[in-house]
């Protein structure tokens, strides 16, 4: 099955500054890399999501990036606010069937923190 | 909106007893999913239904089943809890085409506690 690695499991930057989490994966037919974000307190809720046919997708001051040759994805935030104070998880799929039974595999998050 | 809603989010429950999470959802989404959270562990699926009847096994299935007996509902059962399920249960769902992916939408969690 998937197995999906994340780094740093915690990260503290600077507000204004950058922030870069990256995902490996192993399975070769995963072609869907979601971004999700947890607040305190909330479920994960998606931020940002990228399919194999694309290398790169902006969203605002979030980006997310894959190299599928390498197998790994990465997510930027740029300019970051403290309200970006959140673990954010990566995740991934690969649709395979016409019946919906596909699963998530998510990575174990990392805890990021904007330091006023 | 779409809207998740699980019927705790705080529950303390004594070894062996039976336990029911339930969790609801209201945009007549085709699948749904139990995760549970751990620190340092992320997500892990412990089971998933794609649609009414229909279950999966996740990655840690033991000692948990499910019951999908009306699609906006998705229920998690410990038969005998013990100590090291305690631990945060989301419940997400999200609606299903062919051949396409969609956002999975969860609920705020029940922290569940064993003693």
């Amino acid at each position: 099955g998937e197995n999906v690695e994340q780094h740093p499991s915690t990260l503290s930057v600077q507000e204004g500054d950058s922030a870069v989490i990256k995902c490996t994966y192993s399975d070769s037919a995963s072609n869907y890399f979601p971004w999700y974000k947890q607040e305190l307190g909330k479920g994960p809720q998606l931020i940002i999501d990228i399919r194999s046919n694309v290398g790169e997708k902006k969203d605002q001051r979030i980006a997310v990036t894959l190299n599928k040759t390498a197998k790994h994805f990465s997510l930027h935030i740029t300019e970051t606010q403290p309200e970006d104070s959140a673990v954010y998880f990566c995740a991934a799929e690969a649709l395979i069937s016409n019946f919906g039974n596909e699963k998530l595999t998510f990575g174990t998050g990392t805890r990021l923190t904007i330091i006023p | 909106d779409v809207k998740v809603t699980q019927s705790s989010r705080y529950l303390v429950k004594r070894t062996g007893e039976k336990v029911f999470l339930e969790c609801v959802q209201d945009m007549d989404h085709e699948n749904m999913f139990w995760y549970r959270q751990d620190p340092g562990l992320g997500l892990r699926l412990i089971y998933f239904s794609y649609d009414v009847k229909m279950k999966e096994k996740g990655d840690i299935p033991e000692g948990y089943s499910v019951s999908r007996e009306k699609k906006e509902r998705f229920s998690l059962i410990l038969e005998s809890a013990s100590t090291n399920q305690t631990s945060m249960y989301l419940c997400a769902s999200r609606t299903f085409l062919r051949g396409t992916f969609y956002e999975q939408y969860f609920g705020p969690g029940t922290r569940l506690t064993v003693t």
